[in-house]
């Protein structure tokens, strides 16, 4: 029972070069979510898709973009990879919706990615 | 727009004193509540959950939380502390209408010493 896989687990950009965070999830989670976490900032939501097919911005999401390629996998892309993106980047997947919200989330094990 | 504070960004004890984590919410309504550790390198890992009935709710590891809706807090709380309990612990908000995806706290780092 895997939960929720990230790759890579490290990653090391130079300015201006663009990556995909990949993430999959295993339980049949409806909702997927992208979180930066920084030191003293608790964590970002970046963006989210509340069910297949659908994205939305979260509090940060300039300079990314992501892609719900089906109900499993949610990706995150940096076009343009900037010093300030320097971060630990989690996925987390849930039920979702008001009436399971209750259930919480199960996150992956996070990205590090420092852009240099 | 919920909002959540932890009052405390490093909190020290020593292995087998008591522990409490203060969480304190801004929402116009009972909301969901959401305590999260996290130990180094690792993702978050849920510790236990409110969002009805009982005000003391029970979750994994030994921790526990209380709900008090007159103090708009949900305080973690541990017995007796073990060194293995050194994380990072994140308080977490959801509303019950609108949007619900939860929004977290800065954290408390705990620090146990032998």
């Amino acid at each position: 029972n895997a939960g929720v896989t990230q790759t890579p687990k490290f990653q090391v950009l130079k300015t201006g070069q663009s990556m995909t965070l990949q993430c999959a999830q295993d339980m049949n989670h409806n909702s997927m979510y992208w979180y930066r976490q920084d030191p003293g900032m608790g964590l970002r939501l970046i963006y989210y898709s509340a069910s297949e097919g659908t994205t939305d911005k979260g509090e940060v999401p300039n300079g990314y973009n992501v892609s719900r390629l089906n109900k499993r996998e949610f990706s995150l892309r940096l076009e343009s990879a900037a010093p300030s993106q320097t971060s630990v980047y989690f996925c987390a997947s849930s039920w979702g919706g008001v009436l399971r919200a209750n259930y919480g989330y199960t996150f992956g094990s996070g990205t590090r990615l420092t852009v240099v | 727009a919920q909002s959540v504070t932890q009052p405390d960004i490093h909190i020290t004890v020593s292995e087998g004193a008591s522990l409490e984590l203060r969480c304190n919410y801004s929402y116009g309504a009972t909301p969901y509540l959401f305590w999260y550790v996290q130990s180094p390198g690792q993702g978050l890992q849920l510790l236990l959950k409110y969002f009805s009935g009982d005000t003391l709710v029970q979750g994994i590891k030994g921790f526990e939380a209380e709900f008090k809706r007159s103090q708009s807090s949900f305080n973690l709380r541990k017995p007796s502390v073990h060194w293995s309990d050194a994380a990072e612990y994140f308080c977490a908000v959801g509303a019950v209408w609108g949007s619900y995806i939860p929004t977290f706290g800065r954290g408390t780092s705990l620090i146990v010493h032998p």
